[in-house]
């Protein structure tokens, strides 16, 4: 069965500092991968998506992704944290049973990131 | 250009009532999603749509109903509401074939007491 999983409810982490927020995905042939960010009270917001390529995404906000196809991960990564980046991150790969004649994704259950002043 | 906008933004509904979610995207997308979300459990698929006309089941569609008479709105209908409907619903849309990220609408927050 295709799944994501975010290991990590929440990760703290220091202004300033990297942060990284985990994902791992389990489906057949090749994956296309998506990372989403919801602030408080509102829908989630597109950061990135990996389809092939080169295996470092770059993204919204300064976010890129690590595509990692040994260890089925796609871990959020961000080089020097701001508080305003607190919020609920989520992982999602494409359904592969439908691909682009639906694109339905499956979520991950969301990581929150905590910044700490 | 509004994106994907939805109404209401919070609604309390009484045990067996009903009510329409709506949704409305102005960026000419074919699919469009409608989810539930919980606390702790993500984001679960209730229905979707590839184009005006054509609906079909997500993973939780127990208790509601969809139509798409036009490619710009997607309603969701809740039947006889219940407790267990309490949740944040959010709409989302999305070009065509090929690989495309999802556009959410900012959530409807709903009770049923």
């Amino acid at each position: 069965a295709q799944s994501v999983a975010q290991p990590e409810d929440q990760v703290n982490v220091a202004e300033g500092n990297p942060l990284t927020v985990k994902c791992t995905y389990s489906v057949s042939g090749n994956p296309y991968l998506f990372w989403y960010v919801q602030y408080p009270n509102r829908g989630l917001q597109f950061l990135l998506k990996y389809i092939t390529g080169d295996n470092l995404v770059k993204g919204s906000y300064g976010f890129e992704a690590e595509f990692n196809k040994s260890q089925t991960s796609f871990h959020l990564k961000k080089p020097s944290a701001l508080v305003s980046d607190s919020a609920l991150y989520f992982c999602a790969v494409r359904d592969r049973r439908y691909g682009g004649a639906t694109n339905k994704l499956i979520f991950g259950t969301g990581t929150l990131l905590a910044v700490q002043p | 250009n509004a994106g994907v906008t939805q109404t209401p933004k919070f609604r309390i509904l009484k045990i067996g009532q009903s009510m329409t979610l709506q949704c409305t995207q102005d960026m000419n997308h074919n699919y469009m999603y409608w989810y539930r979300q919980d606390p702790g459990m993500g984001l679960k698929l209730i229905y979707y749509s590839v184009g005006a006309g054509i609906t079909d089941k997500g993973e939780v569609p127990n208790g509601y109903n969809v139509s798409r008479s036009t490619t710009e709105d997607f309603p969701l209908r809740l039947e006889l509401a219940a407790p267990s409907q309490t949740s944040v619903y959010f709409c989302a849309s999305s070009y065509g074939t090929g690989v495309h990220e999802q556009y959410f609408g900012p959530g409807t927050r709903l009770t049923v007491t």
